[in-house]
């Protein structure tokens, strides 16, 4: 089964630093852009950050450039999202989702982790 | 930066058409998807490049794209497919979603 499983949310202070984690299966990781996106509560969803296949190239919203950071490693099926200064407008939860090589879209969605910036 | 708008709210009766709009500069010179969201669950892609529609989805889900404005047709509207439902377009680098339309069945 094609599944992608977030981990790494939780309660943090403004200004703290949170690493996720979103775990690929049942497809060859190795080959897929992938991409974070998040959703305030009660609000839509928002695009964040991408990376490509290999991970040389990275590309980021403007309201996380220069705080957020997305890698990933290939050899544990595995991509990350390690956030920085975090801020109360952060909140929100976090989907890793997968670009479908011939659909070009967001084919596969994790089930989402939830992070919250509270003091 | 690029944007997409979206209604906030459609309302359609059972076995009735629901079309929800989505307008950005020159949409149509772009591909343009629809992704599904029921409460307290993940997105699901409905339509893809304007008009797919993915393995697993109904035949009354079905999209179109032209001008500034990509239009999702839901036929014969079922009350399982009340949902919140977003599009969403590619524009430097990124994606781009629109603000999201809540689709209510009554």
């Amino acid at each position: 089964e094609v599944q992608l499983v977030e981990s790494g949310g939780g309660l943090v202070q403004p200004g703290g630093s949170l690493r996720l984690s979103c775990a690929a299966s049942g497809f060859t990781f190795s080959s897929y852009w992938m991409h974070w996106v998040r959703q305030a509560p009660g609000k839509g969803l928002v695009w964040v950050s991408r990376i490509n296949s290999d991970g040389s190239s990275t590309s980021y919203a403007d309201s996380v450039k220069g705080r957020f950071t997305i890698s990933r490693d290939n050899a544990k099926n595995t991509l990350y999202l390690q956030m920085n200064s975090l801020r109360a407008e952060d909140t929100a939860v976090y989907y890793c989702a997968r670009v479908g090589a011939m659909v070009h879209a967001f084919d596969i969605w994790g089930q989402g982790t939830m992070v919250t910036v509270s003091s | 930066s690029y944007e997409l708008t979206q209604p906030p709210s459609v309302s359609v009766s059972p076995g009735q058409t629901a079309s929800i709009t989505c307008s950005g500069d020159k949409l149509g010179d772009k591909y343009a998807c629809w992704y599904q969201q029921k409460p307290g669950q993940s997105p699901v892609l409905v339509i893809y490049q304007d008009s797919k529609r993915p393995s697993g989805i109904p035949e009354r889900f079905s999209g179109s794209n032209s001008g500034n404005t990509a239009t999702l047709t839901i036929s014969g509207t079922q009350a399982m497919d009340e949902a919140d439902y977003y599009c969403q377009a590619w524009d430097s680098g990124g994606g781009v979603f629109g603000g999201g339309t809540k689709l209510t069945v009554l």
